[in-house]
């Protein structure tokens, strides 16, 4: 079973860092590329960044202006967030999602909840 | 990118039907074929429910179904049931740079 588990939310203040982490299983992580997805509260999805099976492309949102970096570790079946400069309308559930053959997203985890206020 | 315009809200009672539209530009929704849905309960991971405009994954009720005209995605569900009461977003591939763009998301209501 495809399970993907996020970790590492939790409060920050403005202009602080924040690292989120994916652990995945049941499933060949190294051939998949994977996704971040925020949910900013009563809002909609947005997509945040995208980096594939073998670190060759990364991808990020505009709106993120160079401040998110996102990697992934193979070996241990991880995929991170780095977030710095945070503010709060970075304040959102953040979601890992692999991405399938055909431009969709097949698996999400549950979420993890990044808040920040001073 | 600018996410792709849902409806707020559509509403029917069990056993009806209802229809979520998806709408953006030739940039992306019109432009593509890779238009996928996904079904939200608030606090679950997002379900994916189609994918290349029609396809459904495995397990997805046949009740879901995709369709697109021109720059407008839509998504069908018949035979409403109550475990249907959700949000939905659709998402548009959007070019290698941005490859992916959400819709704004419906709220699906059975009365």
């Amino acid at each position: 079973e495809v399970q993907l588990v996020e970790s590492g939310g939790g409060l920050v203040k403005p202009g602080g860092s924040l690292r989120l982490s994916c652990a995945a299983s049941g499933f060949t992580f190294s051939g998949y590329n994977m996704n971040w997805v925020r949910q900013a509260p009563g809002k909609g999805l947005q997509w945040v960044s995208f980096i594939s099976n073998t670190n060759s492309y990364i991808y990020y949102a505009d709106s993120l202006q160079g401040r998110f970096s996102i990697s992934r570790d193979n070996a241990k079946n991880t995929l991170y967030l780095q977030m710095n400069s945070l503010s709060a309308e970075d304040t959102a559930v953040y979601y890992c999602a692999r991405s399938a053959g055909s431009y969709s997203l097949d698996h999400w985890g549950q979420g993890t909840l990044v808040t920040v206020s001073s | 990118q600018s996410a792709l315009t849902q409806p707020r809200s559509v509403s029917g009672s069990p056993g009806q039907s209802v229809t979520i539209s998806c709408t953006g530009t030739s940039s992306d929704v019109g432009g593509s074929n890779y238009v996928s849905w996904y079904q939200h309960h608030p606090g679950k991971a997002p379900k994916f429910m189609i994918y290349d405009v029609t396809k459904r994954p495995s397990g997805v009720p046949d009740r879901f179904s995709g369709s697109k005209s021109g720059n407008t995605a839509s998504l069908t569900i018949s035979g409403l049931q109550a475990e249907d009461e959700a949000d939905y977003y659709c998402c548009s591939y959007a070019g290698s740079y941005s490859p992916y763009v959400f819709g704004t998301g419906t709220k699906v209501t059975v009365l």
